[in-house]
């Protein structure tokens, strides 16, 4: 079955850049989205169609695609920013593809 | 505001049978797919499946065809997820979330979540 292979964990520094890399094969050919939760409390999506940003997400949160490897990158990190992140996409299945999120990626800040 | 509002946290025994719910206001219900995703205790995101209020069409991870079934009831803007038999590893946290529809597979908006525990 389809996978995303995301880091575990991240750690960065405050006003450092934080970096969260997700690898699939398919992701030339599917969008990626991005999700943030803290705990206790629902996904809050922050990258959707591989590089846009929802109204109300903070403009140092950005998204890249690069082959079968897209990037979460979140500029000038802040405290507020401590979350686990989730990338997720879809596979090429017949009838119908399937949605994957990859395992998520811890960002301690420091 | 886009709002999709869970039905509250359940305990039940094994073997018995549940639904829960995830009503949709602030939006055109019918327009948007409604996805659920189970979170296991201190685990990642798993999806479950999507379904189309509009024609009940119905998509369901591998992993879940046949353990649960995916509802709507369009008239009341709700979503469901429902089991016949829970075992103890349904023991999570169930979201559902909207999917808009020219929009790839991605969620935009989530539910608060619901808390599903199953125990003798």
């Amino acid at each position: 079955s389809y996978e995303l292979t995301q880091p575990a964990s991240v750690s960065v520094s405050p006003g450092q850049t934080a970096r969260i890399t997700c690898s699939g094969n398919e992701l030339p050919k599917q969008y990626s989205y991005w999700y943030q939760q803290k705990p206790g409390q629902a996904p809050l999506l922050v990258i959707f169609k591989d590089t846009e940003r929802p109204s109300g997400i903070p403009e140092r949160f950005s998204g890249s695609s690069s082959g079968t490897t897209v990037t979460l990158t979140i500029s000038g990190v802040q405290a507020e920013d401590e979350a686990d992140y989730y990338c997720q996409s879809a596979d090429n299945s017949f009838p119908y593809p399937l949605y994957v999120f990859g395992a998520g990626t811890k960002v301690t800040v420091l | 505001e886009v709002q999709l509002v869970q039905s509250g946290a359940e305990v039940k025994k094994p073997g018995e049978s549940l639904k829960i719910s995830c009503q949709g206001s602030g939006y055109s219900f019918s327009d948007y797919w409604v996805g659920w995703v189970r979170q296991m205790p201190g685990k990642g995101l798993e999806w479950m499946g999507v379904i189309h209020p509009g024609n009940s069409e119905t998509r369901y991870s591998p992993s879940f065809q046949g353990q649960v079934t995916i509802s709507v009831d369009k008239s009341i803007n709700t979503a469901y997820l429902q089991w016949s038999g829970l075992k103890a590893s349904d023991t999570a946290v169930y979201y559902c979330a909207r999917r808009p529809s020219n929009w790839g597979y991605g969620f935009d908006s989530w539910g608060q979540g619901s808390l599903v525990t199953v125990s003798s």
